[in-house]
């Protein structure tokens, strides 16, 4: 099975950068995924990255891919008391003709004014 | 219409009730989700629907009962439910099942059984 893990916590002062990691499993997934999760709401996709990048730039977001390691960050630049959330990374796998989600545990991310 | 809705948004039932949760997009997407949260964990997937066919069944128990009666529509029948249902049920579509289609999320539906 997959084991897709991250750190449970981090915390950050408003301005700095945030850099939230991620090591999983499945070394065929194409995409991996980034989804932000505020408190009693949905996840909100953020970005992804692709299998054979190793670094994607979104405005305030950037996201580097070590394969080789299975590795994955989410780096948040500048970040605001509103980027205080859970983050997700997911791995993609196949399973009878889809390609599905698997979460990591979850960052939560605390941003201190 | 680039979202996903949900209704309830908060539902109590006791063991012995039938009860249904709601899911839909108007996005065009042939793929959806039903994913379960409890507290302080990842989603976990449940069920996967393409093209209005079931395809993935995660080994969930026959209390819930999915149906997708059209594409812009998904289902969650329950019956029967343990107190160790309660949890947030979230719903995603997307393009459909192949690799590179994102998933969008609807706001979830908080479940307690008691």
């Amino acid at each position: 099975g997959e084991d897709v893990e991250q750190s449970l916590f981090l915390s950050v002062r408003e301005g700095d950068s945030s850099v939230i990691n991620c090591t999983y499993t499945d070394s065929s997934s194409t995409y991996l995924y980034w989804y932000k999760q505020e408190p009693g709401a949905g996840l909100q996709l953020l970005t992804y990255i692709f299998s054979n990048m190793d670094m994607k730039q979104d405005q305030r977001l950037t996201v580097l891919l070590n394969k080789k390691d299975k590795h994955l960050s989410l780096r948040i630049a500048d970040t605001q008391t509103g980027d205080s959330a859970i983050y997700f990374c997911a791995e993609t796998y196949y399973q009878t003709g889809a390609n599905n989600l698997f979460f990591g545990t979850g960052t939560r991310l605390t941003v201190i004014p | 219409d680039t979202e996903v809705t949900q209704t309830p948004k908060h539902l109590v039932m006791g063991m012995t009730n039938k009860k249904s949760l709601k899911c839909e997009q108007h996005m065009g997407h042939r793929a959806m989700y039903w994913y379960k949260q409890k507290a302080k964990k990842p989603p976990e997937l449940m069920f996967v629907y393409s093209y209005e066919k079931l395809s993935i069944n995660e080994s969930v128990p026959s209390r819930f009962s999915p149906e997708c009666p059209n594409s812009s529509l998904l289902n969650l029948h329950l019956h029967a439910l343990q107190p160790e249902d309660s949890a947030l049920y979230l719903c995603a579509s997307s393009q459909d099942v192949g690799s590179g289609n994102e998933q969008f999320f609807g706001p979830g539906t908080r479940l307690t059984v008691l």
